[in-house]
């Protein structure tokens, strides 16, 4: 149990346009899923989290007219980077929160995404 | 601030037993965990401590002392697909999740 799923794995776009990454929760309901994005030899950083029904909460520093988040459902987030430049490029990651899990308030990654801007 | 303390890189030997310690001071303590992250890979949960003790699950255990902020990992009878960065984080007081940046583990023959 607890499989989230993300998609593409891998997507090489040109500057200025967009990319749409989903995030799906595949045997679970995740009312609160997460976006990360990892830098070569970084540590995680958080960018938003993700409510169902409700708007994103953003960590400071973060565009939020640039990165779209929309948690229309309890299994599905999507993270739109609009007017994709170089220094987007990056791997983007969602969790989810299994609330089923127990007391622990486990996150459990996607595979992550891959971005290149070029 | 909020500070996650982890070592950047350690080496062990196949077969032998490896401790990788964290080091926390964050806005207050709701839980700590422990991720096994491949390269190119998302991480994957290995473990989590609330209470202080040690938590042993197979061949990895957890510690935790929440008075001393301190954790470590032991990974025993080390195999080379244990090689991975291991990740630390701390849940604080608003439930957010605090990340350490890892400890890349090398296991050599």
């Amino acid at each position: 149990g607890a499989v989230v799923s993300q998609h593409p794995s891998r997507v090489i776009c040109k500057s200025g346009t967009s990319v749409k990454i989903e995030c799906r929760s595949l045997d679970f309901q995740a009312t609160t899923m997460f976006w990360y994005r990892q830098f070569p030899k970084q540590s995680l950083m958080l960018m938003a989290t993700s409510n169902e029904g409700s708007k994103a909460t953003y960590e400071q520093g973060v565009e939020k007219d640039k990165f779209l988040i929309n948690h229309a459902s309890l299994t599905l987030s999507t993270l739109t980077v609009t007017s994709a430049h170089p220094e987007d490029s990056s791997f983007y990651i969602c969790s989810a929160r299994n609330l089923m899990g127990g007391d622990t308030d486990t996150q459990y990654f996607g595979p992550g995404t891959r971005l290149t801007v070029l | 601030g909020q500070n996650i303390d982890q070592p950047t890189e350690m080496t062990a030997t196949e077969g032998a037993i490896v401790q990788i310690n964290c080091t926390y001071q964050t806005s207050g303590f709701n839980g700590l965990f422990w991720y096994q992250q491949h390269a190119g890979e998302a991480p994957t949960f290995l473990s989590y401590n609330v209470l202080d003790g040690l938590e042993e699950k197979g061949r990895f255990s957890s510690f935790l002392s929440r008075s001393k902020g301190y954790s470590y990992l032991l990974l025993k009878e080390l195999q080379m697909k244990d090689s991975a960065s291991y990740l630390c984080a701390v849940k604080d007081s608003n439930y957010q999740l605090i990340w350490g940046a890892g400890t890349k583990l090398i296991i050599k023959p």
